[in-house]
């Protein structure tokens, strides 16, 4: 089952801050960040693996909350390259397999 | 350091025709996965591949099928196209599959 992310868009202008949410019904072993632009494939961000530890790719960090499966990508300082869709991927528990669903995306647009 | 390359970029095919699709993983990445990209469906997990086994899967029918040979370079195919099989197919490589994830700029595909 997908995660579900939240919001499905964000405007903001350059400088504010965002806040994107995903969250999953099932047990999650890891989540993965990612950031689309139109046209291109997507990059890789940042993993997080289950013990909640909080991880850094310039000014985004995201958190992990194991036991309320969900966990938060923070844009700090937004620039205009913020810019894209950002996809949650997560990977439930199974035995060393890696079999990962992925949110919907949530686009962020900045202006300047 | 080269990135992951797909080839062809982009594809016509007609319904009922197969397609093979290829992607050359960065050197030193053992790992190879498949993904299809619908706006419909969003990112979908086909499968992986390490060292030339098939390590996981996703929920694909067995129209899609995939290999990779001893240089990491992986093949998908897809048989008896449908019009549903229109997307976008990415290769993503990594040292051991489920952590850092390099994205190759995909195939798109065009089934009519």
């Amino acid at each position: 089952q997908q995660p579900v992310q939240s919001p499905q868009a964000v405007i903001l202008r350059e400088g504010e801050d965002a806040v994107i949410n995903c969250s999953s019904s099932k047990a999650l072993y890891s989540v993965h960040w990612y950031r689309q632009k139109h046209g291109e494939a997507p990059v890789f961000l940042m993993i997080l693996l289950k013990g909640g530890e909080q991880k850094g790719h310039e000014k985004i960090s995201a958190s992990f909350n194991e036991k309320k499966q969900q966990s938060s990508l923070y844009l700090t300082a937004s620039q205009l390259s913020y810019s894209g869709t950002y996809f949650c991927g997560t990977e439930p528990p199974s035995g060393g397999s890696y079999i990962p669903t992925f949110g919907r995306g949530t686009s962020l647009i900045v202006h300047p | 350091k080269a990135g992951v390359t797909q080839t062809p970029r982009y594809l016509i095919k007609t319904r009922g025709q197969q397609v093979t699709l290829s992607c050359s993983p960065i050197s030193g990445h053992r790992s190879v996965s498949w993904y299809q990209q619908t706006p419909g469906q969003g990112l979908q997990f086909l499968f992986e591949y390490f060292s030339e086994t098939q390590r996981n899967k996703g929920n694909f029918p067995g129209r899609f099928s995939g290999r990779q040979f001893s240089n990491s370079r992986s093949e998908m195919n897809v048989s008896t196209l449908e019009l549903g099989d229109s997307a976008l197919y990415l290769c993503a490589s990594s040292r051991d599959g489920g952590n850092e994830q390099f994205f190759g700029p995909g195939t798109r595909l065009t089934v009519l």
